[in-house]
C-alpha cells in the first residue's frame, strides 16, 4: 500500500539557516503530494501541494520539488526564522483511492 | 470562510465510559477523514468517508472506534468503551475528493481518558 517516510524526527538549526526535510513515498498510482504545518495547539495547515514531476512549488519562503525518478518531495528553506518552529507533515493522495495519509512528522526547532 | 468545526474541544472521560465527537466539514465537501494524533504514532487515519459511504475504518481502530456520517454535514466518532492509551488529540478533516485538494483540519477534540 501508499506509504509516506520522514527520516528525521527532530532538526534544530540556528535561525538564519538553511533547512530541508526529507519527504519519501510509495505509491503505485500517481501521486499529489503535500506540505503541512502545525503550530503547538493548532491545527495542521497546507503549506505547499504538487503533483507535477520536476516542477519547484513555493509558499511563504518554503520550497519543494516533486521527483517522481526518486519518489521525494523534500522541503526546504534557504533562510529559517524563529516563527518556523513547529511540526512539518508531509502528506501523500493517489489517483486510485484518494485518500491522504501522512509521515510521522518532523518537528522543526528553531534556536535565537 | 466556514472551516470544518470539531466539538467539544477539550474531553476528560473515565475508563469504560462512551463517548462522542463530533464535526461538521465544509459545505460540498465530499470526502471526510478521522485521524488520532499522538507523540508516538503521529496521524493515524481512523475513517475515512467519501460522499457519507465509508471508504475505509482504519483497521487496528475497528473494534472500539466507530465513526458514521449520517448526513452530509455531519460525522461522530464514537469511542466505546474509553481506555487511558485512547487521549490522544482526534483530527477531522474534509475536502473535495479529486485528490488534488488537500484536506483541511478542523482544530480538533483533545482526549484524556482517565
Amino acid at each position: 500500500g501508499d506509504s509516506v517516510t520522514q527520516t528525521e524526527g527532530l532538526v534544530t538549526l540556528t535561525k538564519g539557516l538553511p533547512v530541508m526535510l526529507n519527504c519519501t513515498y510509495q505509491t503505485t498510482y500517481s501521486p499529489f503530494l503535500f506540505w503541512y504545518v502545525q503550530h503547538l495547539n493548532e491545527a495542521p495547515k497546507l503549506l505547499l501541494k504538487s503533483s507535477t514531476d520536476n516542477k519547484r512549488t513555493e509558499h511563504q519562503g518554503f520550497y519543494a520539488t516533486l521527483h517522481k525518478s526518486s519518489s521525494s518531495f523534500h522541503l526546504q528553506k534557504s533562510s529559517v526564522q524563529l516563527s518556523d518552529s513547529a511540526l512539518y507533515f508531509c502528506a501523500l493522495s493517489d489517483t486510485n483511492a484518494y485518500k491522504v495519509i501522512f509521515g510521522k512528522g518532523t518537528h522543526l526547532h528553531v534556536l535565537p | 470562510d466556514a472551516g470544518v468545526t470539531q466539538t467539544p474541544r477539550h474531553e476528560v472521560a473515565e475508563k469504560g465510559q462512551t463517548i462522542i465527537l463530533k464535526c461538521e466539514p465544509v459545505s460540498g465537501h465530499n470526502d471526510l477523514f478521522w485521524y488520532r494524533q499522538t507523540k508516538i504514532q503521529g496521524l493515524e487515519l481512523l475513517s475515512y468517508f467519501r460522499s457519507k459511504s465509508l471508504m475505509e475504518d482504519g483497521g487496528a481502530f475497528k473494534d472500539r472506534f466507530k465513526a458514521e456520517m449520517l448526513n452530509s454535514s455531519f460525522s461522530t466518532l464514537k469511542i466505546q468503551p474509553t481506555e487511558p492509551k485512547d487521549s490522544a488529540v482526534y483530527l477531522c478533516a474534509s475536502s473535495f475528493g479529486d485528490g488534488n485538494q488537500a484536506p483541511l483540519f478542523g482544530e480538533g477534540t483533545r482526549l484524556s481518558v482517565l
